[in-house]
């Protein structure tokens, strides 16, 4: 079975700040990974996949994230925060079919 | 462009009248999917379509139904809304799933009062 956790959440980090989201997962098959934004009153928008190639995966708008398979850890991080990242984000895993199983999202708060 | 368009946005609705969200996509994906988001949770799949005329139910348990009678449309219906139908419904699509993920519309954001 597939299923994700993102530990916190809630995350405030003050502009300029390192960001870093977690998300830990548990899968039956090797796993594919990706994390997503939404804005408010938005869809979600992909940031970043992981599909078994490098381990560290770079997205948009300077987002990376790195698969540590001996942890189970998607964990996301962006050197330094800015106003715009304020938004909620979702890691998910793919089972083993055409679905994904989303974590219960991480609300970023950016501090100016 | 290729996108995927959701109407409508915002919908208030009173209880007991029947509604159709609408979900179109221009990237000619056979798999549709329609989630339900509420604050705090994660998403909930309540219907999917691996193409026409092919519908199955989700893990949550919704009194909504669904028809894919083309490749780019996958309407969801209430045909009797409820307050306990309020929620945030997403539509998405996918190709290659596990390899591309979803592209997401923007949501109905619906209230019944």
């Amino acid at each position: 079975a597939q299923s994700v956790t993102q530990l916190g959440s809630h995350v405030s980090v003050s502009e300029g700040a390192l960001v870093l989201l977690r998300c830990n997962y548990s899968s039956s098959v090797p796993p594919y990974l990706f994390w997503y934004v939404q804005y408010p009153n938005q869809g979600l928008q992909l940031l970043l996949k992981y599909t078994s190639a490098a381990t560290l995966v770079k997205g948009i708008n300077g987002f990376e994230a790195e698969f540590k398979k001996s942890e189970t850890s998607f964990h996301l991080t962006k050197p330094s925060a800015h106003m715009s990242d304020a938004a909620e984000y979702f890691c998910a895993v793919s089972g083993t079919g055409n679905q994904f199983y989303f974590g219960t999202g991480t609300s970023l708060t950016v501090i100016p | 462009e290729a996108d995927i368009y959701q109407t409508p946005r915002y919908l208030v609705i009173g209880t007991g009248k029947k509604i159709t969200l609408e979900c179109s996509q221009t990237m000619g994906h056979d798999k549709m999917y329609w989630y339900q988001q509420d604050p705090g949770m994660e998403l909930h799949l309540i219907h999917y379509s691996y193409g026409v005329n092919s519908t199955e139910k989700g893990d949550l348990s919704s009194e909504s139904t669904v028809s894919r009678i083309r490749t780019e449309h996958f309407p969801l219906t209430l045909e009797s809304a409820r307050p306990s139908h309020t929620s945030q419904y997403l539509c998405a699509s996918s190709e290659r799933t596990r390899v591309d993920g979803y592209t997401f519309g923007s949501g109905t954001r619906l209230t019944v009062v």
